[in-house]
């Protein structure tokens, strides 16, 4: 079975860093057909797309949040790294990590975590 | 990367079909066959409908379907059931690796 978990800090302060973690399992990401994107969902409103992290370990980020943010993988951990810096009250929102399996879907998210809810405030 | 545009709210009733549209420009929907689409339910991650265009995962009913023309692609529900009020996301790849989302759609079932 293939899951998604993320996990991090429920509650962080303005200017902090945001570290968050993905940890996978049901597939490795050494598997050159696998890659793994952050997603956020602030109360009520659309998804964004954040950033997103290749087998071969190739990134590609958001062009408005590029300058912030930071994705990286362990292989061995199956675990996906995503860290965004100088937090504010508007990045409150539900983070997701999920999968992109070219294999059987294509360029698409064909497996989402449950979900990390983030609140920055002091 | 300007998120894709979809109407915000959409109804119909049992047994209906509605279709939700979802534009883009060149540099996203109209340049690449690569537009998914995900549904939301309160408090739930989303879930995988379609992908490249029309393509529909195993398990998906053949209720919901997809398609392309120019830069707008739109997600087809036949045969409306209670269970498909939910909020619609597109995405498109967007060139370089990236991606974009629609604003999200609200589907309400009379």
């Amino acid at each position: 079975q293939v899951t998604l978990k993320e996990s991090g800090p429920v509650l962080v302060k303005p200017t902090e860093t945001l570290t968050l973690t993905c940890t996978v399992s049901g597939f490795s990401l050494s598997n050159a057909k696998m890659g793994v994107s952050w997603i956020r969902q602030p109360p009520g409103k659309a998804l964004e797309w954040l950033a997103h992290i290749f087998s071969n370990d190739e990134k590609s980020y958001s062009t408005s949040l590029k300058s912030r943010l930071t994705i990286s993988k362990d292989t061995s951990k199956s675990r996906v790294v995503l860290t965004m810096t100088n937090m504010d009250p508007v990045d409150t929102a539900t983070y997701y990590c999920a999968r992109i399996n070219d294999d059987t879907s294509g360029y698409a998210f064909d497996i989402w975590g449950q979900g990390t809810m983030v609140t920055v405030s002091s | 990367q300007s998120a894709l545009t979809q109407p915000r709210s959409v109804s119909g009733s049992p047994g209906q079909s509605v279709t939700i549209s979802c534009t883009g420009t060149s540099s996203d929907v109209g340049g690449y066959n690569y537009v998914s689409w995900y549904q939301q339910h309160p408090g739930k991650a989303p879930k995988l409908m379609i992908y490249d265009v029309s393509k529909r995962p195993s398990g998906v009913p053949d209720r919901f379907s997809g398609s392309k023309s120019g830069n707008t692609a739109s997600l087809t529900i036949s045969g409306l059931q209670a269970e498909d009020e939910a909020d619609y996301y597109c995405c498109s790849y967007a060139g370089r690796y990236t991606s974009v989302f629609g604003g999200g759609t609200k589907l309400t079932v009379l």
